[in-house]
């Protein structure tokens, strides 16, 4: 089945920084990639997601890159707020129509 | 959007008993929905896939016994916890593939104690 690695598990910056996180999979035929923000105790938000079809989506400060062939995607968090720490998961569609989530990445972004 | 219900949010119940928690489609049609569990710091790990009108699919080491999945209508998915442990205290979360490969929704997640 689908494997999802996630990197790194924790991530602090700085107000005003970039923040990158990056996840691997291992099935070749997973085509959706989205990527979740989840607070403590409540369901994950889709912030971005991305198809097999593009390399990069971009919404305000938020994008995510698809490298197909090296089968990893990457989400990239410009110009952090404190509003912005949370825990991140990447996620990928398996083709059995079911998501297998990375392991997560605590955010945390220092005024 | 497609909007998913689920109830309760908390509960606690002792060792021993069950419980049932309920996940239900409010705009939509769902034949599919999937059972996730999320331990303390932990990703979501796929328990299993509750098909309507037939039986559920279960990840492997998911012990279908003991978490009871009943898909009957297109609107209504639930999960019981059967003789639960406190091992079983987890938060539990139910999601639905929104049309085709549109997207996924959640459910708001239960958070089953057991004592």
């Amino acid at each position: 089945g689908e494997n999802v690695e996630q990197h790194p598990s924790t991530l602090s910056v700085q107000e005003g920084d970039s923040a990158v996180i990056k996840c691997t999979y291992s099935d070749s035929a997973s085509n959706y990639f989205p990527w979740y923000k989840q607070e403590l105790g409540k369901r994950p938000q889709l912030i971005i997601d991305i198809r097999s079809n593009v390399g990069e989506k971009k919404d305000q400060r938020i994008a995510v890159t698809l490298n197909k062939t090296a089968k990893h995607f990457s989400l990239h968090i410009t110009e952090t707020q404190p509003e912005d720490s949370a825990v991140y998961f990447c996620a990928a569609n398996t083709g059995r129509r079911a998501l297998t989530f990375g392991s997560g990445t605590r955010l945390q972004v220092q005024p | 959007g497609a909007v998913v219900s689920q109830h309760p949010s908390r509960v606690i119940c002792k060792s021993g008993t069950s419980v049932k928690i309920e996940c239900r489609s409010l705009d939509f049609q769902a034949t599919t929905m999937f059972w996730y569990r999320q331990f303390p710091k932990q990703s979501l790990m796929l328990m299993a896939t509750s098909n309507e009108g037939s039986k559920a699919t279960y990840e492997q080491g998911v012990e279908k016994d003991k978490f009871l999945i009943n898909h009957a209508s297109l609107t209504l998915s639930t999960l019981t916890v059967t003789s639960a442990h406190p091992e079983d205290s987890s938060f539990y979360i139910c999601s639905v593939m929104v049309g085709g490969e549109a997207g996924y929704t959640f459910g708001s997640g239960t958070r089953l104690t057991v004592v």
